[in-house]
């Protein structure tokens, strides 16, 4: 299996420009996580789907994010418009089962550079 | 979410030397879970032990639970130069995952 795919690795934008990150979760993974790690706030929960329903998205920080999962096997995170206090590293984890508690699988991450 | 806490924060040592990293919580959990990042890369899950386990081994990794001091430690035996990573605990608040603020270790060659 190939694992979680994100794109792009890298991302550098100018801020007012909407941003756009994807995911691939494993296949056969029915739920999906959205995680963004800085140095002073570590790794924060977004937002986590499950068989591609949002269950909670409490973790959003404000209406500039937007998390969708139009199939079991695509997710997207967008901001817009994009600031620079976005700038963070973005992980898309999934997992086989219906319980965030269990293993999760993490993609390599999103690199997001918001000048 | 960070409401775990993870001691020391940073840790040096000698390759061949164990590392031993700490894992604080607040909330009455079903399993706790350590992870690896490397830098620049994303999350590696390294073990996961039952709120009904004390202690569980896998390798070099031997990872213990207090549920009565809610606290976990992972010790690495015999370090490698390959170990240089962060390690973080993360539990389950509910039926999410909670991550700590992770440890990095540094093994010298």
């Amino acid at each position: 299996d190939a694992g979680v795919i994100q794109s792009p690795r890298h991302e550098v934008t100018e801020m007012g420009q909407e941003v756009t990150l994807r995911c691939k979760p494993i296949s056969g993974h029915n739920s999906l996580f959205w995680y963004r790690q800085t140095m002073m706030r570590g790794l924060e929960l977004l937002i986590y789907f499950n068989n591609n329903v949002p269950i909670d998205d409490s973790g959003m920080p404000e209406d500039r994010f937007s998390a969708k999962m139009p199939n079991a096997s695509f997710s997207t995170l967008k901001i817009q418009p994009s600031e620079p206090r976005d700038s963070a590293v973005y992980f898309c984890a999934s997992t086989p089962g219906t319980l965030g508690r269990e293993t999760q699988y993490f993609g390599p991450g999103t690199r997001l550079l918001v000048l | 979410s960070q409401q775990g806490e993870e001691d020391p924060q940073a840790l040096s040592i000698q390759e061949g030397e164990n590392a031993t990293m700490n894992c604080s919580y607040k909330t009455s959990i079903n399993n706790l879970q350590w992870y690896r990042q490397n830098s620049g890369r994303g999350l590696v899950h390294l073990i996961l032990i039952r709120s009904n386990e004390r202690e569980k081994h896998s390798g070099r990794l031997r990872v213990t639970l207090d549920t009565s001091k809610k606290s976990s430690s992972l010790l690495i035996t015999a370090s490698r130069a390959a170990d240089t990573a962060s390690y973080f605990c993360a539990y389950n608040a509910g039926n999410m995952l909670t991550f700590g603020g992770g440890t990095r270790l540094m093994v010298k060659p």
